[in-house]
């Protein structure tokens, strides 16, 4: 499997707190991306970064902002987290032509 | 990034050789086609990407005509552990904006 970690794996927050999922990898790629999946669909876009300072937002980036201040992390920060967050996030690194690979996820719950 | 569409659900038996569709008319001429599988609770894996023609690896082949607006993934003799969902993803590095996995395939693989 390809070295990426997400942290937390779960997480569980009152609506109006700020939260800030990590992404890690050891692969040394420079495309790394922010998904969100809920219930019944696909993964959505939330943010990409395309190199270190690089990023761009994707389809469903209201409400969240990213940073990537070295290669192997990708930050994203919900600045005050609504019930409309409640989901599962997904990191994923890759390289090109949508060759990604996934993290194993984080289930963060907005009470 | 091109939109693709897929059947939202297929069943097969242990042992059948799987053939999933995935339409997409207004692929550019720069697009790649990736195919993923996703298992509840983990995040997508990546299993093929191609440009034209056939490309076949450890787990699949994928089979792309020559006009490239649609693209099979072949699955040969399926097992139970196949059971997941499948997404066709279609595009390039400078699209990634628009990056979006849509609903995907649920194959179920009966007994």
């Amino acid at each position: 499997d390809a070295g990426i970690t997400q942290s937390p794996r779960h997480k569980v927050t009152e609506t109006g707190t700020p939260v800030t999922l990590r992404c890690h990898q050891t692969e040394n790629h420079r495309y790394m991306y922010w998904y969100r999946q809920d219930p019944g669909h696909g993964l959505r876009l939330i943010h990409y970064s395309y190199g270190v300072k690089d990023t761009d937002k994707g389809e469903v980036s209201d409400g969240y902002s990213v940073s990537r201040s070295k290669t192997e992390d990708f930050l994203l920060t919900l600045e005050s987290a609504t019930s409309s967050q409640t989901s599962v996030y997904f990191c994923a690194i890759g390289g090109r032509r949508y060759e990604q690979y996934f993290g194993p996820g984080t289930r963060l719950t907005v009470t | 990034l091109a939109k693709t569409t897929q059947p939202i659900s297929m069943d097969s038996y242990e042992g059948q050789e799987v053939n999933i569709t995935c339409s997409h008319n207004n692929i550019a001429t720069n697009d790649y086609i990736t195919w993923y599988q996703q298992f509840p609770s983990q995040g997508p894996r990546f299993i093929i990407q191609g440009y034209k023609t056939k490309v076949t690896n450890e787990v699949a082949s994928l089979f792309i005509p020559a006009d490239r607006k649609s693209s099979t993934l072949s699955l040969p003799r399926v097992s139970l552990s196949d059971t997941a969902v499948y997404y066709c993803l279609v595009g390039d590095d400078g699209s990634a904006r628009q990056l979006t996995f849509g609903s995907g395939t649920q194959l179920t693989v009966l007994p």
